[in-house]
């Protein structure tokens, strides 16, 4: 099916323990973002990417890692999850500045 | 910086009219999003405004006033569906595609 999809939907990692969030579109946008989102604070931008090759860091990079070697994927990952990292994880992509689409978000519990 | 802010909670009746305020204070702006997420899914465009005045799309209508930094989203003729948070987001300039999103209000439409 055409979209964006996430993977795994639900992760529970102890702290220490590196993870990776899969994103996964078939649009072939050239934007993709990862967000996270917690009580309080909304969503906010962790890292995001123009392209193939291309990320930047966004509001609250620190403690993640990106890459992106194909268009339709962009992993996140944790390299040594802490417990503040437990949140909801959104991806979502983009062709036009003024809309984009997001995943079903992964749920993470670090504990 | 950018510091958007949206109220936390609002209640409104089936079949009324709701208005959803967002006041914004950028270092930069280009557009303002709205953006509707139902519990435990995914946020989903609404709508997006760059120039002063008012965008009418259905039932949910949005405004922007530039000089004051403001923003509304309309919803006519409520219906139960309609209880979701709506999120508020901005664009820092032209040609970026990050946002920048406030807290969230989380609307409940009661019968």
């Amino acid at each position: 099916d055409a979209g964006i999809t996430q993977s795994p939907r639900y992760k529970i990692t102890e702290t220490g323990r590196q993870v990776t969030l899969m994103c996964h579109q078939t649009w072939s946008h050239s934007y993709m973002f990862w967000y996270r989102q917690d009580l309080g604070h909304g969503l906010r931008l962790i890292y995001y990417s123009a392209a193939a090759d291309i990320t930047d860091k966004g509001e609250v990079p620190d403690g993640y890692v990106v890459s992106r070697s194909k268009t339709e994927n962009f992993p996140l990952t944790l390299e040594s999850a802490t417990r503040s990292q437990t949140s909801v994880y959104f991806c979502a992509s983009s062709d036009l500045e003024w809309e984009q689409f997001f995943g079903p978000g992964t749920r993470l519990t670090v504990l | 910086g950018q510091n958007i802010d949206q109220p936390t909670e609002m209640t409104a009746t089936e079949g009324a009219i709701v208005q959803i305020n967002c006041t914004y204070q950028t270092s930069g702006f280009n557009g303002l999003f709205w953006y509707q997420q139902h519990a435990g899914e995914a946020p989903t465009f609404l709508s997006y405004n760059v120039l002063d005045g008012l965008e009418e799309k259905g039932r949910f209508s949005s405004f922007l006033s530039r000089s004051k930094g403001y923003s509304y989203l309309l919803l006519k003729e409520l219906q139960m569906k309609d209880s979701a948070s709506y999120l508020c987001a901005c664009k820092r300039e032209a040609g970026s595609y990050q946002l920048t999103f406030g807290k969230g209000t989380k609307l409940s439409v009661i019968p």
